[in-house]
């Protein structure tokens, strides 16, 4: 099974600033890689999928890069919305398609 | 639009059994996989299982194998996550996603249910 680690556990960012997240695999998930948000009381959001590609409707300003076994998940302005937990999955070597432990990016 | 809309909060004890549901519209369900992710209170999220509801072909994640059960029901449209016994330690939030509409891969979770929320408590 594929363990999937994420770095740090928590982010502090002012709004404005930028944000870089990290997640990686204990083994090459080639570009089979997805980041999702979620915000309290909510289910998860597809932000990016095959590592650098984003989801329908998510802002430019979220951006992804990497492949084998690093992984960045880049926010270049953050904005209010943006403060949440970030989770990236790997779903290459299934089952299970593993889950990162989270980010959470909240405000400094 | 394409949703999935899972069965309402749950509140069951010890030992019961309980079968949640997850009903797709809007897209081709049946030629997607579909997929079960557990988020313990104030946790992170676990890939439970799959299933391609158009041959009901399931896998499941070692760590749940065994512990529940994934069915579909291809004619209405949706996938059931069951337990036979169940525990405290089954208090979660429960999601379905979809995921590949690809047989022979899996891709990301583009589309997520709105959650079912499980409580077992004497």
């Amino acid at each position: 099974e594929i363990v999937m680690t994420q770095s740090p556990a928590t982010l502090s960012v002012s709004p404005g600033e930028r944000a870089t997240l990290s997640c990686r695999a204990s083994q090459s998930v080639s570009s089979n890689l997805a980041w999702y948000q979620q915000k309290p009381g909510q289910a998860p959001r597809l932000l990016i999928y095959g590592a650098s590609t984003r989801a329908t409707g998510i802002p430019a300003r979220f951006s992804g890069s990497g492949s084998g076994t690093e992984f960045t998940l880049t926010i270049s302005s953050l904005q209010s919305e943006d403060f949440a937990v970030y989770y990236c999955q790997q779903y290459n070597n299934w089952p299970p398609g593993t889950f990162g432990p989270g980010t959470k990016v909240e405000i400094k | 639009e394409v949703q999935l809309v899972q069965s309402a909060a749950e509140l069951r004890k010890p030992g019961e059994s309980l079968k949640i549901s997850c009903k797709g519209s809007g897209h081709t369900f049946n030629n997607y996989w579909i997929g079960w992710v557990r988020q313990m209170p104030g946790k992170g999220l676990e890939w439970m299982g799959i299933i391609y509801p158009d041959d009901s072909d399931t896998r499941y994640s070692p760590s749940f194998q065994g512990q529940v059960t994934i069915s579909g029901d291809k004619s209405i449209r949706t996938a059931y996550l069951q337990w036979s016994s169940l525990k405290a330690s089954d208090t979660a939030m429960y999601y379905c996603a979809r995921s590949s509409r690809y047989k022979i891969r899996l891709g990301a979770f583009d589309i997520w249910g709105q959650g079912t929320m499980v409580t077992v408590s004497s």
